[in-house]
């Protein structure tokens, strides 16, 4: 069974400050996504990638994909409160036949940045 | 507007009562999936449904039925219910789930908090 573990849980931070979310597994995976996740609402996409050792960026928010496949980081600078939310990285499973047919998600991390 | 409708946004019922909870799609997705989301247990796939009339269960199916008669329709039926599936629950929708394409975005519904008294 493929696992994708996220840390830290939780974190709490004033605004201004930068962090790293780690997504970690032992498999490999064909891509890797992150999403955040508000309250009340569903999970939206934030970023795909790809290839091993990608790294890719989203105005304060830098994603990277680990030169093997099996990681990601999520690095935010100079946090803002309304970067608060549930943050998911979601691995897209490789099988040698057909497609994959899911994403297998990490268990997420809740980020609370205080003003 | 491209989305994803699940209904009802809540609902609470009874211990063997039999419910469906609706979900549908606007973008002519092929890929569709539920998921169930618990506190410290994270997303967890049920069932999902790679086309019309193709359906495969995820990691938790016990307990659910899903049926995918129409590309933009994927309903989850619970025929018992009972309160371990209690839960936050949300539909997701995708162009395909092709193998490393990039066109694997989920688009997810805003979610159905059912509670099974």
């Amino acid at each position: 069974t493929q696992l994708l573990e996220q840390s830290p849980q939780f974190l709490s931070i004033q605004e201004g400050e930068n962090l790293t979310v780690y997504c970690n597994s032992s498999s490999v995976f064909s891509s890797l996504q992150w999403y955040r996740q508000e309250p009340g609402e569903g999970p939206v996409l934030l970023v795909t990638v790809v290839t091993g050792g990608e790294v890719k960026k989203l105005k304060r928010l830098t994603f990277q994909f680990g030169d093997a496949r099996k990681d990601s980081s999520l690095h935010i600078t100079a946090a803002q409160p309304g970067d608060t939310g549930l943050y998911l990285c979601a691995g897209a499973a490789i099988k040698l036949w057909g497609s994959q047919g899911n994403l297998i998600f990490g268990k997420g991390t809740k980020l609370s940045v205080k003003p | 507007e491209a989305q994803v409708t699940q209904n009802p946004r809540y609902l609470i019922t009874v211990t063997g009562k039999k419910l469906t909870v609706t979900c549908s799609q606007n973008m002519n997705h092929e890929y569709m999936s539920w998921y169930r989301q618990d506190p410290g247990l994270g997303l967890r796939q049920i069932y999902y449904s790679m086309n019309v009339e193709v359906t495969d269960k995820g990691d938790v199916p016990e307990g659910y039925k899903v049926s995918r008669k129409e590309k933009r329709n994927f309903p989850l039926i619970l025929e018992s219910p009972s309160p371990n599936q209690t839960s936050l629950y949300f539909c997701a929708s995708s162009l395909s789930m092709g193998l490393g394409r990039k066109n694997e975005k989920l688009f997810f519904g805003s979610g159905t908090q059912l509670s099974v008294l």
